[in-house]
């Protein structure tokens, strides 16, 4: 089946430093991979959009400059937190979309949770 | 504004009973609608999801019904157990690639 890894489960920095996440598919291809952030009331803010071969779209408030994105293959995303502060705590997931898989279907993590000091 | 809106914020049920979820969305380009359930500490697991062409959708005790028209679907628990106590979150899409997430209705069955 679809597995989707995330690591590290939790982090936390000191404010004003930055720290990286990984997105692992395993046991498919992912032609994309959405980056969310779910905030302590629980609300998604969608962060950015990657596919492989294609440029990063990211949605308004979220910047390549703060949230820089690396997609290298069809199974592996990276994001990082660049001086990272309050606001930036939350539980970042990664939802990835299988290549030839069930259309549509977008596959989470168990999400990054990170903690600012 | 919430393109996506989910009720009731909470719900508690007794085991055996079915759970009603409801959920609206805005946006009239959306046509797919996947339903993820949520358990504390974890990653959103994907449930059931319909496409709007369909107006109802069956998986075992999940139902989605649709309605296209009014803008409006619902989750069914059937036969609810203790172990489905959890988050729900009904999204909404065009083409499954970014997804519109509603707030949430937090499930609680009582044994």
């Amino acid at each position: 089946g679809a597995l989707v890894y995330q690591y590290p489960r939790r982090t936390i920095c000191k404010s004003g430093t930055s720290m990286r996440m990984e997105c692992q598919a395993v046991g498919f291809q992912a032609t994309s991979v959405a980056w969310y952030r779910q905030s302590p009331q629980k609300t998604f803010e969608l962060i950015a959009l990657s596919t492989v071969n294609s440029a990063i779209k990211y949605e308004q408030n979220f910047t390549q400059e703060k949230f820089p994105i690396s997609h290298p293959n069809l199974s592996f995303s990276s994001m990082t937190v660049l001086n990272a502060y309050l606001e930036d705590r939350g539980l970042y997931l990664c939802g990835a979309r299988e290549l030839g898989g069930p259309q549509d279907t977008q596959y989470f993590g168990p999400g990054t949770r990170l903690l600012v000091l | 504004q919430q393109q996506v809106r989910q009720s009731p914020q909470s719900l508690t049920v007794w085991e055996g009973e079915t759970a009603i979820l409801n959920c609206s969305y805005e946006d009239s380009t959306f046509n797919y609608f996947p339903w993820y359930q949520q358990f504390p500490g974890e990653g959103p697991a994907l449930l059931i999801s319909i496409r709007s062409v369909s107006d109802k959708k069956e998986d075992g005790r999940f139902t989605i019904f649709f309605n296209k028209r009014e803008k409006k679907l619902s989750l069914h628990i059937t036969d609810s157990q203790p172990g489905d106590s959890a988050t729900y979150f009904c999204a909404a899409s065009v083409g499954g690639y970014k997804l519109t997430f509603g707030t949430g209705t937090s499930l609680l069955v009582d044994p």
